[in-house]
């Protein structure tokens, strides 16, 4: 079993809609939790990134981490077509390194 | 702030060949990351530097790889003998010097094919 779990869809809603992508894991150690947004063939881009339980906005995106049930969430408002990507969950421990445990990535076609 | 560069983009080898790969990350980012994607699946972790010390090896980076980070700069990362199973995207990041180390910026990859 992989410690970040991920839907790999894909995710096909119409502009406009609320998309609601998610991630569950396993390993209680980790504290930060990331989105990234990743075009075919491009390297991941950061969205947004929280720190242990709580919810975080940044425009149309909102980031939910909930520790007891160990489940993420990731609400796009307002879709648009340039949101068509994958999106990759991502978290960390309190280690070292630092390192990041990506899940596998939602493919999200948004249409127009 | 020009973000991480990675150079090559892409690589065609054939098996047995040896490739090096370059990353450059954010400027004054102290941490630096290698980490390789295959089709449909998420980033893994192989290596890591903080400065010029290479301070955590994945068990997924065989003999056959090696990485240096020269006067905490740029960063190289080398594959020996080349195998088809090596073909994958190779990621860089790199992270700032702040207290709570976890934000990784990407670079755009290098896209490896072994033939």
């Amino acid at each position: 079993q992989k410690e970040v779990e991920q839907d790999p869809g894909p995710l096909s809603v119409p502009e406009g809609a609320i998309v609601s992508l998610n991630c569950t894991y396993s390993n209680s150690a980790f504290q930060y939790f990331m989105w990234y947004r990743q075009y075919s063939r491009k390297g991941p881009e950061l969205l947004m990134y929280t720190y242990s339980s709580g919810n975080k906005e940044d425009g149309r995106f909102t980031a939910q981490v909930d520790k007891s049930s160990k489940y993420i969430s990731l609400f796009i408002r307002d879709s648009q077509p340039s949101d068509s990507a994958t999106y990759l969950c991502a978290m960390s421990a309190m280690d070292s390194s630092y390192k990041l445990i990506f899940g596998s990535g939602t493919r999200l076609l948004v249409r127009p | 702030d020009t973000g991480v560069s990675q150079d090559p983009r892409h690589k065609i080898t054939k098996r047995g060949q040896n490739v090096t790969f370059r990353c450059d990350p954010i400027s004054e980012h102290n941490r630096l990351y290698w980490y390789r994607q295959t089709l449909g699946q998420g980033p893994e972790f192989l290596t890591y530097f903080q400065n010029e010390a290479q301070l955590e090896k994945s068990r997924l980076l065989s003999d056959r790889f090696s990485a240096e980070r020269p006067k905490g700069s740029f960063s190289t990362l080398e594959i020996q003998r080349t195998e088809q199973g090596d073909s994958a995207m190779y990621l860089c990041a790199s992270s700032p010097r702040t207290l709570f180390v976890y934000e990784q910026y990407f670079g755009p990859g290098t896209r490896l094919t072994v033939t």
